[in-house]
Protein backbone atom coordinates (compact mmCIF):
# COMPACT_ATOMS: atom_id res chain seq x y z
CA UNK A 1 0.00 0.00 0.00
CA UNK A 2 0.97 3.43 -0.76
CA UNK A 3 0.46 6.58 1.61
CA UNK A 4 1.36 10.42 1.34
CA UNK A 5 2.15 12.76 4.43
CA UNK A 6 1.63 16.56 3.26
CA UNK A 7 2.60 18.12 7.04
CA UNK A 8 1.98 21.40 6.75
CA UNK A 9 -1.64 22.29 6.06
CA UNK A 10 -1.25 25.84 5.21
CA UNK A 11 2.15 28.09 4.90
CA UNK A 12 2.02 31.49 4.49
CA UNK A 13 4.84 33.21 2.82
CA UNK A 14 5.31 37.00 1.75
CA UNK A 15 6.00 37.71 -2.05
CA UNK A 16 9.33 37.04 -3.49
CA UNK A 17 10.37 35.13 -0.27
CA UNK A 18 11.20 31.06 -0.80
CA UNK A 19 9.18 28.40 -0.20
CA UNK A 20 9.31 24.81 0.12
CA UNK A 21 5.96 22.34 0.57
CA UNK A 22 7.15 19.30 2.24
CA UNK A 23 5.95 15.35 0.74
CA UNK A 24 6.51 12.30 2.13
CA UNK A 25 5.98 8.85 0.93
CA UNK A 26 5.39 5.14 1.92
CA UNK A 27 5.46 2.18 -0.86
CA UNK A 28 6.36 -1.27 -0.80
CA UNK A 29 7.54 -0.35 -4.60
CA UNK A 30 9.10 1.72 -7.15
CA UNK A 31 7.17 4.88 -7.17
CA UNK A 32 6.37 7.62 -9.71
CA UNK A 33 5.80 11.51 -7.88
CA UNK A 34 3.70 14.55 -8.49
CA UNK A 35 2.87 17.59 -7.34
CA UNK A 36 -0.12 18.93 -8.70
CA UNK A 37 -2.07 22.63 -8.03
CA UNK A 38 -5.29 23.50 -7.41
CA UNK A 39 -6.05 27.56 -7.97
CA UNK A 40 -9.68 28.84 -6.10
CA UNK A 41 -12.55 27.27 -7.66
CA UNK A 42 -11.05 25.13 -10.08
CA UNK A 43 -9.85 22.05 -10.97
CA UNK A 44 -6.35 20.45 -10.38
CA UNK A 45 -3.56 20.63 -12.51
CA UNK A 46 -0.51 19.01 -12.86
CA UNK A 47 2.84 21.25 -12.07
CA UNK A 48 5.29 18.17 -12.38
CA UNK A 49 6.08 15.09 -12.02
CA UNK A 50 8.94 12.39 -11.28
CA UNK A 51 8.73 9.08 -13.60
CA UNK A 52 12.51 8.34 -13.59
CA UNK A 53 16.07 9.43 -14.17
CA UNK A 54 17.39 12.78 -12.68
CA UNK A 55 15.83 13.45 -9.48
CA UNK A 56 15.04 17.24 -9.80
CA UNK A 57 12.55 17.74 -11.84
CA UNK A 58 11.27 21.67 -12.52
CA UNK A 59 8.16 23.47 -13.77
CA UNK A 60 7.57 26.05 -16.17
CA UNK A 61 6.70 28.26 -13.46
CA UNK A 62 9.59 28.20 -11.25
CA UNK A 63 8.95 25.39 -8.93
CA UNK A 64 11.11 22.52 -8.57
CA UNK A 65 10.92 19.30 -6.43
CA UNK A 66 13.29 16.84 -5.77
CA UNK A 67 13.08 13.09 -5.40
CA UNK A 68 15.14 12.07 -2.28
CA UNK A 69 14.98 7.57 -1.95
CA UNK A 70 16.88 7.87 0.88
CA UNK A 71 14.58 10.34 2.87
CA UNK A 72 11.19 9.10 0.83
CA UNK A 73 10.55 12.71 0.24
CA UNK A 74 9.52 15.12 -2.83
CA UNK A 75 9.28 18.07 -1.39
CA UNK A 76 8.63 21.02 -3.72
CA UNK A 77 10.65 24.64 -3.55
CA UNK A 78 10.54 27.59 -5.55
CA UNK A 79 13.05 30.60 -4.78
CA UNK A 80 10.99 33.20 -4.97
CA UNK A 81 6.91 33.27 -4.74
CA UNK A 82 4.75 35.25 -6.35
CA UNK A 83 0.70 36.79 -5.39
CA UNK A 84 -0.75 34.28 -8.30
CA UNK A 85 0.95 31.11 -6.70
CA UNK A 86 -1.68 31.47 -4.34
CA UNK A 87 -3.18 27.75 -4.25
CA UNK A 88 -3.38 24.50 -2.75
CA UNK A 89 -0.35 21.71 -3.61
CA UNK A 90 -1.52 18.23 -3.45
CA UNK A 91 1.19 15.79 -3.96
CA UNK A 92 0.54 12.01 -4.97
CA UNK A 93 1.78 9.10 -5.57
CA UNK A 94 1.76 5.95 -8.02
CA UNK A 95 3.36 2.97 -8.26
CA UNK A 96 4.40 0.03 -10.66
CA UNK A 97 1.56 -1.19 -12.52
CA UNK A 98 -1.55 0.65 -13.09
CA UNK A 99 -2.36 1.64 -10.12
CA UNK A 100 -4.38 4.54 -8.63
CA UNK A 101 -3.34 7.89 -7.15
CA UNK A 102 -2.87 8.17 -3.76
CA UNK A 103 -3.21 12.28 -3.01
CA UNK A 104 -1.98 13.62 0.36
CA UNK A 105 -4.39 16.04 1.99
CA UNK A 106 -3.04 18.82 0.24
CA UNK A 107 -0.96 22.21 1.33
CA UNK A 108 -2.41 25.77 1.18
CA UNK A 109 0.07 28.07 -0.04
CA UNK A 110 -1.19 31.86 0.77
CA UNK A 111 0.87 34.53 -0.45
CA UNK A 112 1.01 38.16 0.70
CA UNK A 113 2.10 41.55 -0.29
CA UNK B 1 -5.82 20.99 -25.16
CA UNK B 2 -6.84 18.12 -22.82
CA UNK B 3 -10.39 18.95 -22.05
CA UNK B 4 -12.54 17.43 -18.95
CA UNK B 5 -15.78 18.60 -18.71
CA UNK B 6 -18.11 18.61 -15.71
CA UNK B 7 -21.95 18.89 -16.35
CA UNK B 8 -22.30 21.19 -12.91
CA UNK B 9 -20.42 23.83 -11.06
CA UNK B 10 -22.72 23.84 -8.06
CA UNK B 11 -26.36 21.75 -7.36
CA UNK B 12 -27.76 21.43 -4.54
CA UNK B 13 -30.64 18.48 -3.91
CA UNK B 14 -32.55 16.90 -1.12
CA UNK B 15 -31.94 13.40 0.71
CA UNK B 16 -33.04 10.34 -0.91
CA UNK B 17 -32.82 12.23 -4.32
CA UNK B 18 -31.24 10.36 -6.71
CA UNK B 19 -28.08 12.27 -8.47
CA UNK B 20 -26.18 11.60 -11.57
CA UNK B 21 -22.86 14.13 -12.12
CA UNK B 22 -21.47 13.21 -15.56
CA UNK B 23 -17.78 13.87 -17.05
CA UNK B 24 -17.02 13.86 -20.46
CA UNK B 25 -13.08 14.19 -21.77
CA UNK B 26 -12.62 14.97 -25.44
CA UNK B 27 -9.23 13.17 -25.90
CA UNK B 28 -9.68 9.71 -26.19
CA UNK B 29 -8.80 8.60 -22.83
CA UNK B 30 -9.05 5.12 -21.65
CA UNK B 31 -8.70 5.66 -17.83
CA UNK B 32 -11.50 7.61 -15.87
CA UNK B 33 -11.66 8.57 -12.49
CA UNK B 34 -14.18 10.37 -9.76
CA UNK B 35 -12.78 11.44 -6.66
CA UNK B 36 -14.49 13.56 -3.80
CA UNK B 37 -12.68 16.60 -2.09
CA UNK B 38 -13.64 17.16 1.95
CA UNK B 39 -11.24 19.90 3.29
CA UNK B 40 -8.57 18.20 5.22
CA UNK B 41 -9.01 14.83 3.46
CA UNK B 42 -7.41 15.53 0.41
CA UNK B 43 -9.04 13.23 -2.90
CA UNK B 44 -10.16 10.41 -2.39
CA UNK B 45 -10.81 8.40 -4.70
CA UNK B 46 -14.53 6.53 -5.44
CA UNK B 47 -14.61 4.70 -8.52
CA UNK B 48 -12.39 4.53 -11.84
CA UNK B 49 -12.73 3.18 -14.70
CA UNK B 50 -9.99 2.09 -17.59
CA UNK B 51 -12.16 0.78 -20.25
CA UNK B 52 -15.64 0.96 -21.48
CA UNK B 53 -18.37 -0.82 -19.03
CA UNK B 54 -15.46 -2.28 -17.11
CA UNK B 55 -15.42 -0.25 -13.49
CA UNK B 56 -13.49 -0.30 -10.32
CA UNK B 57 -14.42 -0.06 -6.75
CA UNK B 58 -11.87 3.11 -5.24
CA UNK B 59 -11.17 3.65 -1.38
CA UNK B 60 -14.91 4.96 -0.86
CA UNK B 61 -17.10 3.81 -3.08
CA UNK B 62 -20.05 3.30 -0.48
CA UNK B 63 -23.63 4.95 -1.56
CA UNK B 64 -22.56 5.44 -5.03
CA UNK B 65 -22.55 3.97 -8.74
CA UNK B 66 -20.72 4.55 -11.93
CA UNK B 67 -21.49 4.23 -15.88
CA UNK B 68 -19.13 3.78 -18.80
CA UNK B 69 -21.66 3.32 -21.54
CA UNK B 70 -19.11 5.30 -23.54
CA UNK B 71 -15.67 5.63 -23.88
CA UNK B 72 -15.58 9.70 -23.12
CA UNK B 73 -18.40 9.43 -20.67
CA UNK B 74 -18.24 8.77 -17.08
CA UNK B 75 -21.01 9.27 -14.78
CA UNK B 76 -21.24 9.14 -11.05
CA UNK B 77 -24.46 7.90 -9.33
CA UNK B 78 -25.75 8.85 -5.71
CA UNK B 79 -28.53 6.35 -5.39
CA UNK B 80 -30.18 8.26 -2.38
CA UNK B 81 -28.21 11.11 -1.63
CA UNK B 82 -27.92 11.92 2.14
CA UNK B 83 -26.08 14.98 3.67
CA UNK B 84 -22.80 13.35 4.52
CA UNK B 85 -22.01 13.18 0.64
CA UNK B 86 -21.85 16.88 0.63
CA UNK B 87 -18.62 17.57 -0.96
CA UNK B 88 -16.74 18.63 -3.79
CA UNK B 89 -16.70 16.11 -6.90
CA UNK B 90 -13.92 15.94 -9.26
CA UNK B 91 -13.46 13.89 -12.48
CA UNK B 92 -10.31 12.79 -13.99
CA UNK B 93 -9.05 10.76 -17.26
CA UNK B 94 -5.66 9.40 -18.44
CA UNK B 95 -4.35 7.69 -21.22
CA UNK B 96 -3.12 4.05 -20.75
CA UNK B 97 -1.16 4.29 -23.92
CA UNK B 98 2.41 4.84 -22.34
CA UNK B 99 2.12 2.28 -20.06
CA UNK B 100 0.01 2.88 -17.40
CA UNK B 101 1.98 3.97 -14.54
CA UNK B 102 2.96 7.41 -14.65
CA UNK B 103 0.80 9.27 -16.79
CA UNK B 104 -0.61 12.48 -16.32
CA UNK B 105 -4.94 12.52 -14.96
CA UNK B 106 -6.54 15.55 -16.42
CA UNK B 107 -9.16 16.95 -13.62
CA UNK B 108 -12.54 18.74 -14.46
CA UNK B 109 -13.24 21.79 -12.84
CA UNK B 110 -15.46 19.79 -10.60
CA UNK B 111 -18.73 20.08 -8.85
CA UNK B 112 -19.70 21.23 -5.38
CA UNK B 113 -22.74 19.21 -4.78
CA UNK B 114 -24.57 20.68 -1.50
CA UNK B 115 -27.27 18.11 -0.03
CA UNK B 116 -29.80 19.37 2.22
Amino acid sequence: AQSVTQLDSQVPVFEEAPVELRCNYSSSVSVYLFWYVQYPNQGLQLLLKYLSGSTLVESINGFEAEFNKSQTSFHLRKPSVHISDTAEYFCAVTGTGFQKLVFGTGTRLLVSP
Amino acid sequence: DVKVTQSSRYLVKRTGEKVFLECVQDMDHENMFWYRQDPGLGLRLIYFSYDVKMKEKGDIPEGYSVSREKKERFSLILESASTNQTSMYLCASSSRLAGGQGDTQYFGPGTRLTVL
